[in-house]
């Protein structure tokens, strides 16, 4: 079994700010890990996903995120955030061999202040 | 290359009624799941289908069902409609069930009134 915490519901920042939205995961196998965004009344886009190799992840949009195994967190991180940033953003876990389904976080909330 | 496709994209049915929702995967995609959004509950797995099988279901009543054709496209249907069905319903798909990257639509929004 997996699960995923993603502790921070509502993250308010002022523009040009820097972010970091935290995600932990627990799973009994190796994982893969993933972020999406959604942005009001559309689906989810894939921002950016860890499946092996180098720990640092770079997506779209300026984000990146970090897999840190012995912390089991895989936190979102942007240096400079944009009023168009403004969205839903979401964590993800699928373990790593065979069939695996994938568990969603709860969701966090970044509003990007003028 | 399409993105995973989602019909009709919003919706208003009467309690009681049913729907059908119809999705059509990314070419060379054979996995099709699908979830419900609702403010209250978040993301919630429905159930997936490969290879024209349901092969995991959510914690669902009997009222919500789907099923997948040759192609992959999948239609999932819920019957006798009630409020709290009000909900944006999300298709994903992926190439295969390895849990390597799932993509999803932009959703059907269903207002039951």
């Amino acid at each position: 079994a997996q699960s995923v915490t993603q502790l921070d519901s509502q993250v308010p920042v002022f523009e040009e700010a820097p972010v970091e939205l935290r995600c932990n995961y627990s799973s009994s196998v190796s994982v893969y890990l993933f972020w999406y965004v959604q942005y009001p009344n559309q689906g989810l886009q894939l921002l950016l996903k860890y499946l092996s190799g180098s720990t640092l992840v770079k997506g779209i949009n300026g984000f990146e995120a970090e897999f840190n195994k012995s912390q089991t967190s895989f936190h979102l991180r942007k240096p400079s955030v944009h009023i168009s940033d403004t969205a839903e953003y979401f964590c993800a876990v699928s373990g790593s061999g065979g069939y695996q389904k994938v568990t969603f976080g709860t969701g966090t909330k970044l509003q990007v202040i003028p | 290359k399409a993105g995973v496709t989602q019909t009709p994209r919003y919706l208003i049915k009467t309690r009681g009624q049913q729907v059908t929702l119809s999705c059509s995967p990314i070419s060379g995609h054979r996995s099709v799941s699908w979830y419900q959004q609702t403010p209250g509950q978040g993301l919630q797995f429905l159930f997936e289908y490969f290879s024209e099988t349901q092969r995991n279901k959510g914690n669902f009543p009997g009222r919500f069902s789907g099923r997948q054709f040759s192609n992959s496209r999948s239609e999932m249907n819920v019957s006798t409609l009630e409020l709290g069905d009000s909900a944006l319903y999300l298709c994903a798909s992926s190439r295969d069930r390895s849990g390597n990257t799932i993509y999803f639509g932009e959703g059907s929004w269903l207002t039951v009134v």
